[in-house]
């Protein structure tokens, strides 16, 4: 059964960089049926796609986050990870991992999701 | 980016009625191969976002047959034919046309 699990540090201070990691179980994350992505969600409100990426290196990053964000594929570990530079508080979110479904476009649907990790960006 | 607009933005309904969700995007999602790159997603309460529809009228493994997508180009609905009490949520529209991936408002689904 698929498990996408998320961690890494739940605060983060003004300008720093947010760091996770999703650790996959139950697929590879070679499998080039799949894009593995991220969203992110702030407190009450909705969702946001940030990028998302295949195990050949192809990458599609959010226009509005590009300059700030990397995400990259360990398949050794069978993990894949997010970084976030210079974040402020508007960056304060809960960050899901996700696997995404190839369909000769940029990936539909979203098939399957991590249970989130809340980051809080704050000195 | 491509905006997507759903109505309403909270939906009370009573068991064992339809119920009806509309998503419009501000350009088209139909494909040149003739596909609407159009999902839906329910967030019920406490949990991740799941998949309930995609490219525009597929039902994802699982769901229950009493929901369904319907719709083309811009405008796009989500129909429940029979609510039942574990519908709650947030229902989510995203477009997979187009980089940046982009989702709806939402549109909150509660009991009467």
């Amino acid at each position: 059964q698929l498990h996408l699990q998320e961690s890494g540090p739940g605060l983060v201070k003004p300008s720093g960089t947010l760091s996770l990691t999703c650790t996959v179980s139950g697929a590879s994350i070679g499998d080039s049926n799949y894009y593995w992505g991220w969203i992110r969600q702030p407190p009450g409100k909705g969702l946001k796609w940030i990028g998302s990426m295949s195990y050949t290196g192809t990458t599609y990053y959010s226009p509005s986050l590009k300059s700030r964000v990397t995400i990259s594929l360990d398949t050794s570990k069978n993990q894949f990870s997010l970084k976030l530079n210079s974040v402020t508080a508007a960056d304060t979110a809960v960050y899901y991992c996700a696997r995404v479904v190839v369909d000769g476009g940029y990936g539909s649907p979203i098939n399957h999701w991590g249970r989130g990790t809340l980051v809080t960006v704050s000195s | 980016d491509i905006v997507m607009t759903q109505s309403p933005l909270s939906l009370p309904v009573t068991p064992g009625e339809p119920a009806s969700i509309s998503c419009r995007s501000s350009q088209s999602l139909l494909h040149g191969n003739g596909i609407n790159y159009l999902d839906w997603y329910v967030q019920k309460p406490g949990q991740s976002p799941q998949v309930l529809i995609y490219l525009g009228s597929n039902r994802a493994s699982g769901v229950p047959d009493r929901f369904s997508g319907s719709g083309s180009g811009t405008d796009f609905t989500l129909k429940i034919t029979r609510v039942e009490a574990e519908d709650v949520g947030v229902y989510y529209c995203m477009q997979a046309l187009q980089i940046p991936l982009t989702f709806g408002g939402g549109t909150k689904v509660e009991i009467k």
